[in-house]
């Protein structure tokens, strides 16, 4: 159980683009889903976290024009990189928290997307 | 903010070996998760552990969550065992986000 997919799993775009991502949980609910974002050999930083039905709250340094959440439904978040530049090209991970569990801060995580903009 | 800091940050094992793996975070945590990352970048959830011990298999882990720190243990390690281990927490009071430590880079050889 607890299992969280994401589409797509590479992606290749040229600069100026958008690119939209996507985060499912796919046998759960779950109220709040999470996006980071991860460089090579670091850790993994939250950019913003998406609550079902109301605007995405972003941390501090993420410009939200650019990074667009849509939180629709309990079992889908999407990510939108608007007009891409190659300094964004990195490993964008979801994760999400199953609403009304044992563990009410357990997050899940997806297998991630790797972005290249060209 | 919260500081968690891992360590080591690098690590390499013969295959059968055992090791430790720590967790040091600056503040008091609602919540402390260990992940391992595979090659292919998936999180693997390994211990949701706030308090206390775990065991899984080859794996387990301790939070002293009053010394803010935490522990994996990794009994007889297979090659498949290689890759990052993160832990990462929520602070009490700081709502649902979880912060990610250093991370340490494990790899086992036969």
């Amino acid at each position: 159980g607890a299992v969280v997919s994401q589409h797509p799993s590479r992606v290749i775009c040229k600069s100026g683009t958008s690119v939209k991502i996507e985060c499912r949980s796919l046998d759960f609910q779950a109220t709040t889903m999470f996006w980071y974002r991860q460089f090579p050999k670091q850790s993994l930083m939250l950019m913003a976290t998406s609550n079902e039905g109301s605007k995405a709250t972003y941390e501090q340094g993420v410009e939200k024009d650019k990074f667009l959440i849509n939180h629709a439904s309990l079992t889908l978040s999407t990510l939108t990189v608007t007009s891409a530049h190659p300094e964004d090209s990195s490993f964008y991970i979801c994760s999400a928290r199953l609403a009304g569990g044992a563990r009410p801060y357990e997050q899940y995580f997806g297998p991630g997307t790797r972005l290249t903009v060209t | 903010g919260i500081q968690v800091e891992q360590s080591p940050p690098d690590l390499i094992l013969q295959e059968g070996a055992n090791s430790t793996l720590r967790c040091n975070f600056s503040d008091s945590v609602n919540n402390l998760q260990w992940f391992h990352q595979n090659p292919w970048g998936q999180l693997i959830n390994l211990f949701y552990i706030p308090s206390g011990t775990k065991q899984n298999g080859r794996l387990s882990a301790t939070t002293v969550a009053t010394e803010r720190y935490s522990l994996l243990y990794i009994s007889s390690s297979q090659t498949t065992d290689s890759g990052v281990y993160f832990c990462a927490v929520i602070l009490t009071g700081g709502g649902n986000k979880l912060t990610f430590g250093t991370g340490t880079q494990l790899k086992v050889e036969l």
